[in-house]
């Protein structure tokens, strides 16, 4: 299994601002997925983020909102940006530590935006 | 694309009953199934998994979960609750060969009456 770690734990946010979120694995992985949970919902996927290559963002997420960055092959940031009420959510990083695709999830970021 | 469906939001059962959460997802080809388990204030963690061979697969605490490929399904069950398996529980599906995404149902709240 892997050990991950997110930054901050939770904020509270005012509108238009934006929150970088850090995730911290404790071991080299080659691909890092960030989520997204909403209140009652299932998890989203949001993107894909392989070290030395751009995200792959997944429909209805793009860039310019939630840019990524993978500076090496143990750590990555989301930030959500120009925020608003509807971007409260639980935003989770998870890596794929196996060949079979199975993924370990970090505690997540709990982000409320006022 | 592909999808999950998980028929039940919210059960409540009393200690030492049985459970089956139903999970059915849509693809055609090959797939690896999960069942990932949130427990109040703690990470997602992964419950079993199948990717191959007997289609029946025991996971932690008691739990297993059968492949059914003709119905496309992958119920999840336990002979005997506890109240200690209080948590949300989440089917997920993967096309290996296609893509590395991972694709969640939108989770089942389990509450265990003691």
């Amino acid at each position: 299994s892997a050990v991950i770690s997110q930054k901050p734990s939770r904020d509270i946010c005012q509108r238009g601002t934006s929150l970088t979120i850090q995730c911290q694995v404790d071991s080299q992985v080659t691909m890092m997925f960030w989520y997204r949970q909403q209140p009652g919902q299932s998890l989203t996927l949001i993107a894909t983020a392989n070290q030395g290559s751009e995200a792959t963002y997944e429909s209805g997420f793009v860039i310019d909102k939630f840019p990524i960055s993978r500076p090496n092959l143990t750590f990555s940031t989301l930030t959500v940006s120009n925020m608003s009420p509807e971007d409260s959510s639980i935003y989770l990083c998870s890596v794929d530590r196996g060949m079979k695709n199975e993924q370990y999830f970090g505690p997540g970021t709990r982000l409320t935006v006022t | 694309a592909q999808s999950v469906s998980q028929h039940n939001h919210h059960v409540i059962l009393s200690e030492a009953a049985s459970l089956e959460l139903g999970c059915n997802y849509s693809y055609g080809g090959t797939v690896n199934l999960f069942w990932y388990v949130q427990y109040p204030g703690q990470h997602l963690q992964l419950l079993l998994k199948y990717f191959s061979g007997d289609p029946l697969v025991k996971g932690i605490k008691g739990f297993e979960a059968e492949f059914i490929k003709s119905k496309f399904s992958f119920n999840l069950r336990k002979p005997s609750v506890q109240w200690s398996d209080t948590a949300e529980y989440f089917c997920a599906v993967n096309a290996p060969g296609r893509d590395d995404k991972i694709i969640f149902g939108k989770g089942t709240r389990l509450h265990i009456l003691p």
